[in-house]
């Protein structure tokens, strides 16, 4: 059973570096086809994908936020990590990590962390 | 980028009849290699993540109702709900996987008439 899980800060001041950690278990992002994808809510509002890094290290991103954003695996711990710099309040949102297997879009998902961006 | 949009925003519909929610791209999102559309539709309940309901543009995902179907090609896909429960008041997101950045609609809010 695939389960995924995100860590890091609720709180975050303007202009820091934001740095969450998907930990998951139940898949091995070193076998091919596999894919760990970010994705953010704002409070009431859509969703937004952010990026996503692909079994074999390669890694794509948002155009609009490519500049912030950095994803990396850590496949012997089961982790993918995103940083985001610059935090602004408009970046106050859930963020979700979720699996991407080839065929389909994204089919598991952690609970999300709510990230509030606050002096 | 490909741009997802999804008609209508929001949606009342009575116990037991037919929704029908629409999404539309800003280009293809048709695999030729595999004559497969890279389309998926999730539902999201307030607290919740989004749950996958169809992938493939039409192919209902694991433990997923029947009621729920997916159809379409190219640019235009639907989803429908044949006879709409309780359960199913939701927010709906269609979104392509087709090439990143791999976009959402701005989802659509099915509540009960």
């Amino acid at each position: 059973q695939i389960t995924l899980k995100e860590s890091g800060p609720t709180l975050v001041k303007p202009t820091q570096t934001l740095t969450l950690t998907c930990t998951f278990s139940g898949f091995s992002l070193s076998t091919s086809g596999e894919r760990v994808g970010w994705i953010r809510q704002p409070p009431g509002k859509a969703l937004e994908w952010l990026a996503v890094i692909y079994w074999d290290d390669d890694k794509r991103y948002s155009p609009s936020l490519k500049s912030r954003l950095t994803i990396t695996k850590d496949t012997s711990k089961n982790q993918v990590v995103l940083t985001m710099t610059d935090m602004d309040p408009v970046d106050t949102a859930t963020y979700y990590c979720a699996h991407r297997p080839t065929v389909k879009g994204f089919d598991y998902w952690g609970q999300g962390t709510l990230v509030t961006v606050s002096s | 980028d490909i741009v997802m949009t999804q008609s209508p925003d929001s949606l009342a519909v009575s116990l037991g009849e037919r929704a029908t929610i629409n999404c539309k791209s800003s280009q293809s999102v048709l695999y030729n290699s595999n004559n497969k559309n890279n389309l998926a539709w999730y539902q999201q309940k307030p607290g919740q993540p989004p749950k996958l309901l169809i992938y493939w543009a039409s192919t209902r995902e694991s433990g997923v109702p029947d009621r729920f179907s997916g159809s379409g090609s190219g640019t235009d896909f639907t989803l429908t709900i044949s006879s709409l429960q309780a359960e199913d008041v939701a927010v709906y997101y269609c979104q392509q996987y087709y090439s990143t950045p791999y976009t959402f609609g701005q989802g659509t809010k099915l509540e009960i008439k």
